[in-house]
């Protein structure tokens, strides 16, 4: 079966830090991956998607980046955090055949202080 | 993408059927609705999703109406797990991307 790790789970950086978010997946191939961000109270915005291996699409411009080294390893990573950086890091997963589920990771909590 | 209306919360009885709606007036033919739900610190999960017709699986039942405008999720027999908030989606396709709101916030009470 397919599963979704995530880490850290929790992390407190302070401002003007790099940070670096690690998502894999296992039991599947070639996968869709997507990032995504939920600052407090709010809903979930879409960060990065990518298709394949170095195929990155943005959809908010930002201080963030994304790769994707290996098929199933998805990198979050920022050089220098900001306070409006701070929310709650969900990596995701769809196939890339015709279907219509995302699987959702556990998830990080980041605090910029 | 359509952009999708739902009221912020719900309150449901404990064993009653949870009826959540979700306005896509601006729906397009080939776009599919898509039901998420949210448990608090948790990734969303994947709960039914359907193009035209009513669909049903073992979560819950999707009810479109005729003219694609509007749909309503049904929890049968809300449980006091079923608290979450449940985000409505409009996508074409399977697709890349997939736009979540607010959500309504439903809550369960004994």
């Amino acid at each position: 079966s397919q599963t979704i790790h995530q880490w850290p789970a929790t992390l407190v950086q302070p401002v003007g830090s790099p940070l670096s978010l690690e998502c894999t997946v296992e039991g599947t191939s070639n996968p869709n991956l997507y990032w995504y961000r939920q600052a407090a109270g709010r809903g979930l915005q879409l960060l990065f998607y990518s298709v394949g291996i170095g195929q990155i699409s943005s959809e908010v411009p930002q201080n963030l980046s994304a790769s994707r080294p290996q098929d199933r390893q998805f990198i979050l990573s920022s050089k220098k955090l900001l306070l409006s950086d701070s929310g709650f890091y969900l990596c995701a997963w769809r196939t890339s055949g015709n279907t219509y589920e995302q699987y959702f990771g556990p998830g990080t909590r980041l605090t910029v202080t | 993408d359509a952009k999708t209306t739902q009221p912020p919360s719900m309150d449901c009885a404990e064993g009653r059927a949870a009826n959540l709606p979700c306005n896509h007036s601006t729906i397009s033919g080939n776009e599919y609705v898509y039901w998420y739900r949210q448990i608090h610190s948790q990734g969303p999960q994947y709960i039914i999703h359907g193009l035209k017709n009513n669909e049903t699986n073992e979560m819950a039942s999707l009810i479109i109406t005729e003219d694609r405008k509007s749909s309503t999720l049904i929890l049968p027999h809300a449980t006091l797990r079923d608290t979450a908030v449940y985000y409505c989606i409009v996508r074409v396709g399977a697709g890349n991307q997939f736009y979540f709101g607010t959500g309504t916030s439903l809550t369960v009470i004994p």
